[in-house]
């Protein structure tokens, strides 16, 4: 079956840099593009990214471009975000999503990990 | 940016009860238009994509309407664990958006 695993969060201080995994299995990974969506505590959804599934395109949300930088490993199996310069406000569940729709951009999510918690605190 | 917005924000309904969500969006969107489903402390379940399509191993009691900027998520017959906040998303113009959810409740 489908699986999304995430690793890779914690607290961090502002200005500071971590990145983020997403092991996937149980279907073929470098068929589908894949995004990042964050949720801040007691908040709403926000796209962060997206990665088409052969790593030729991406794109970012405005609050996090020149930042953050997706990337994808499919000998790994593997989604990474890597974030730097943090600050308070990236403090978030992040999720890592599977685009719904093989070989091209949908963007509809139907698969998501579990969520890792980053905070961003001093 | 497409600015989606839901009501109401909240909903209390019986079990049995029909229930209407509503999304607007500050542009067309055509059908590109999902609705995911989010429980507390778990990640969002995709139930409706294309506006109306089904997402597979989902109960038909979810249905979805609506194109351009009005759509609608309706559940037919409200069950227990049909206790959730719902958002919709809008998959027409990057960057994706969602709407700020539904949190339903169980009377």
């Amino acid at each position: 079956q489908v699986q999304l695993v995430e690793s890779g969060g914690g607290v961090v201080q502002p200005g500071r840099s971590l990145r983020l995994s997403c092991a996937a299995s149980g279907f073929t990974f470098n068929d589908y593009a894949f995004h990042w969506v964050r949720q801040a505590p007691g908040k709403g959804l926000e796209w962060v990214s997206v990665i088409s599934y052969d790593a030729i395109n991406t794109y970012y949300a405005d609050s996090v471009k020149g930042r953050f930088t997706i990337s994808r490993d499919n000998s790994k199996n593997t989604l990474y975000l890597q974030m730097d310069s943090l600050r308070a406000e990236d403090t978030a569940v992040y999720y890592c999503a599977r685009d719904k729709q093989n070989g091209v951009l949908s963007p509809f999510f139907d698969y998501w990990g579990q969520g890792t918690l980053v905070t961003v605190s001093s | 940016d497409i600015q989606m917005t839901q009501s109401p924000s909240y909903v209390s309904a019986s079990v049995g009860d029909r229930v209407t969500i509503t999304c607007r969006a500050s542009q067309g969107s055509s059908s590109w238009l999902g609705w995911y489903q989010q429980k507390p402390g778990k990640a969002p379940k995709l139930l409706i994509y294309a506006a109306s399509s089904l997402q597979s191993g989902v109960p038909s009691r979810f249905s979805g309407s609506g194109s351009g900027t009005d759509f609608t998520l309706t559940i037919s017959s409200l069950q227990p664990e049909d206790s959730a906040t719902y958002y919709c998303q809008q998959a027409y113009n990057f960057p994706p958006t969602f709407g700020g959810g539904t949190k339903v409740e169980i009377k």
